[in-house]
């Protein structure tokens, strides 16, 4: 999991603001993913792609967008429709197929100022 | 969907004394079974995983059991050390393969030193 890269670690959102979190891998895979953690909670799939160009909303896809141009590049857009984005965001990726081992960057936090 | 329960929320254990968490799901056509485990403010890592073909599988101080027909697995860490206090998170695979995993809600683990 070395090979997946998160930034910012730290994110602020104002009110009404659109913001991009970015997820980078060099492994070579061809599936990726978004999701959010919440205290207490476990992980909620937010969006999921097998492959480029192509992305399928998870569970809780409301307010978020996603785009798939390049293999190595999965960013999440946070919008100003999420009205509770407070949360530690996870993007990981896996080789496909099987939807088998996920591998998971360092995660992103985002708060609302 | 599948849906995958966990059990305990929490866990506290005396140092060098056993843990088991288990986990059930509902989707009968799952077949992978992965265990991460999760430190405070860190990325999930997996520690070990299971196969619809397999009943039991060992890494050294864990191991993980699965019984298909009653449709649960378990994680098993014998002489626990403090440094295995952390959330672990079970998953299972979704159905036909063509969904990503769904995670429990965790278990947080205290290893009393």
């Amino acid at each position: 999991d070395g090979g997946i890269t998160q930034s910012p670690k730290y994110l602020f959102r104002k009110e009404g603001q659109n913001v991009t979190l970015s997820c980078e891998q060099n492994l070579n895979h061809d599936a990726m993913y978004w999701y959010r953690q919440d205290p207490g909670q476990g992980l909620r799939l937010i969006y999921y792609s097998q492959i480029v160009n192509d992305f399928q909303k998870g569970d809780i896809a409301e307010g978020y967008s996603v785009s798939r141009e390049k293999k190595e590049s999965f960013p999440l857009t946070v919008t100003s429709a999420q009205k509770n984005p407070t949360a530690f965001y996870l993007c990981a990726s896996s080789i496909g197929g099987e939807w088998e081992t996920q591998y998971f960057g360092p995660g992103t936090r985002l708060l609302v100022l | 969907g599948e849906n995958v329960e966990q059990h305990p929320s929490t866990l506290s254990v005396q140092e060098g004394d056993s843990a088991v968490i288990k986990c059930t799901y509902s989707d009968s056509a799952s077949n992978y079974f992965p265990w991460y485990k999760q430190e405070l403010g860190k990325r999930p890592q997996l520690i070990i995983d299971i196969r619809s073909n397999v009943g039991e599988k060992k890494d050294q101080r864990i191991a993980v059991t699965l019984n298909k027909t009653a449709k649960h697995f378990s994680l098993h860490i014998t002489e626990t050390q403090p440094e295995d206090s952390a959330v672990y998170f079970c998953a299972a695979s979704g159905f036909s393969g063509n969904t990503p995993l769904v995670f429990g809600k965790g278990t947080r683990l205290s290893v009393i030193a």
